[in-house]
């Protein structure tokens, strides 16, 4: 019940072209969403965070469409761009006493010239 | 405002020997996260730390790892008798103190090497 299921592993765009990623969760006690952008031998950077009162949240490029009964969120990068090309993880915590984040997997993204 | 620094950014130890790793995280942060990631993984949670006092230890394993937040100095991630499954990059995050502490910023890891 705590995992995050996240889908595709990898993914192709070519540039200018649209990347989904889709997480999905069963603890509906999770109530904060971010998304994390992972370049090698760096650390992850937050892109963008949402919480369940909200159905989409849009910072430039970056857009996160939350289904709160459906229990999945996804991200979609607009206008895809080679220097977009790195690992995207979703997650999710639970606020209260610990905010530990469950990681997906991850989608190694590369976008084509 | 510096960002979380994580050092060594390399650490190789052969097996037996112990592995100090360490975490300054953010001007006005005193809440601290660690993170494992294995080769081709995600990252998973070990254990959250406020100043002095570990607060949730439930993804650390049992035996040989231990953390430390003192109430001066970075945090301390330790691990005794290194074996060779320990090799991974491990991450340090850390949030504020004021409100908006889900916002977890993190540091650009430590990879072990155990050989």
């Amino acid at each position: 019940q705590q995992q995050v299921k996240q889908s595709p592993q990898s993914l192709i765009v070519q540039k200018g072209g649209i990347s989904i990623i889709n997480c999905a969760y069963e603890n509906t006690a999770f109530d904060y969403f971010p998304w994390y952008q992972q370049f090698p031998g760096k650390g992850p950077a937050l892109l963008i965070a949402i919480r369940p009162d909200v159905s989409e949240k849009k910072e430039g490029r970056f857009t996160i469409s939350f289904n709160k009964s459906a229990k999945q969120f996804s991200l979609h990068i607009m206008d895809s761009q080679p220097g977009d090309s790195a690992t995207y993880f979703c997650a999710a915590s639970v606020g209260g006493a610990t905010n530990k984040l469950i990681f997906g997997t991850g989608t190694l993204l590369a976008v084509q010239p | 405002n510096a960002g979380v620094m994580q050092n060594p950014r390399h650490l190789v130890r052969r097996r037996g020997q112990e592995a100090r790793l360490r975490c300054s995280p953010m001007k006005g942060h005193s809440h601290v996260y660690w993170y494992r990631q294995l080769p081709e993984e995600g990252l998973k949670f070990m254990v959250y730390l406020q100043k002095e006092n570990i607060i949730d230890e439930s993804g650390m394993p049992k035996e040989r790892f231990s953390a430390e937040f003192p109430k001066e100095g970075p945090s301390i991630l330790r691990i005794q008798q290194v074996v060779r499954g320990d090799s991974a990059a491990y991450f340090c995050a850390s949030s504020p103190d004021t409100g908006g502490t889900d916002t977890q910023y993190f540091g650009p890891g430590t990879r072990l090497t155990v050989l």
